[in-house]
């Protein structure tokens, strides 16, 4: 089971919107609504912000929303502002033994 | 608050075990809508899930590690472990355990991380 695949960076000025691709196959990111997003800052643990496609935990800013179409898993980041600044990771229930598939990772950055 | 601290050694040389535990606070390993994992980021890269527990019983494993791989929990000391065995440098990374909170999806997401701790395999 290979990493779902994402961009390696994306930026945006302070204020824009942005977007971060996440693709994999039928058998995880298009077969089920199991896509998470994490937000990783330098030197600190991963944030759940997004879960089952396009829910948010209690707390994440609704500046950050989710959503799928076919194999191809989004998070959309409107009116940047500089603490997104960080590492995102998507993620998803793969249907193979692996069970739980990661992203490559995309760094954003605010201009 | 619930908390999550990891320790165990942080050099460990090929071919042997690498031991972590995970100490929580804040909150039980027993409770009901909580399973508990292990994730790993190798230095500069990308997260890889290595497996999860439930506190009574029921383990799983990421396929590609599930031969090398033992997780299990002490629910008097609220603590939970792992054990991979056969190590080598490919596994050094720094090593996060977490809660995967089954109540907020069905699949469970790690909504609580540890620190996280090094570990490196070298001679």
């Amino acid at each position: 089971q290979s990493a779902l695949t994402q961009p390696a960076s994306v930026s945006g000025s302070p204020g824009q919107s942005i977007t971060i691709s996440c693709t994999g196959t039928s058998s995880d990111v298009g077969g089920y609504n199991y896509v998470s997003w994490y937000q990783q800052h330098p030197g600190k643990a991963p944030k759940l912000m997004i879960y089952d496609v396009s829910n948010r935990p209690s707390g994440v800013s609704n500046r950050f929303s989710g959503s799928k179409s076919g194999n191809t898993a989004s998070l959309t980041i409107s009116g940047l502002q500089a603490e997104d600044e960080a590492d995102y990771y998507c993620s998803s229930y793969a249907s193979s033994s692996t069970l739980r598939v990661f992203g490559t990772g995309t760094k954003v950055t605010v201009l | 608050q619930l908390q999550l601290q990891e320790s165990g050694p942080g050099l460990v040389k090929p071919s042997e075990t690498l031991s972590l535990t995970c100490t929580v606070s804040g909150g039980s390993i027993s409770s009901g809508s909580y399973y508990w994992g292990w994730i790993r980021q190798p230095p500069g890269k990308g997260l890889e899930w290595i497996g999860s527990f439930y506190y009574s019983g029921g383990t799983y494993y990421n396929a590609s590690l599930k031969s090398r791989v033992t997780m299990s929990g002490d629910t008097s000391k609220n603590q939970f472990s792992l054990k991979l065995n056969s190590v080598t440098a490919a596994d050094t990374a720094l090593y996060y355990c977490a809660r995967l909170n089954v109540a907020l999806s069905g699949y469970g997401e790690f909504d609580y991380w540890g620190q996280g701790a090094l570990v490196t395999v070298s001679s």
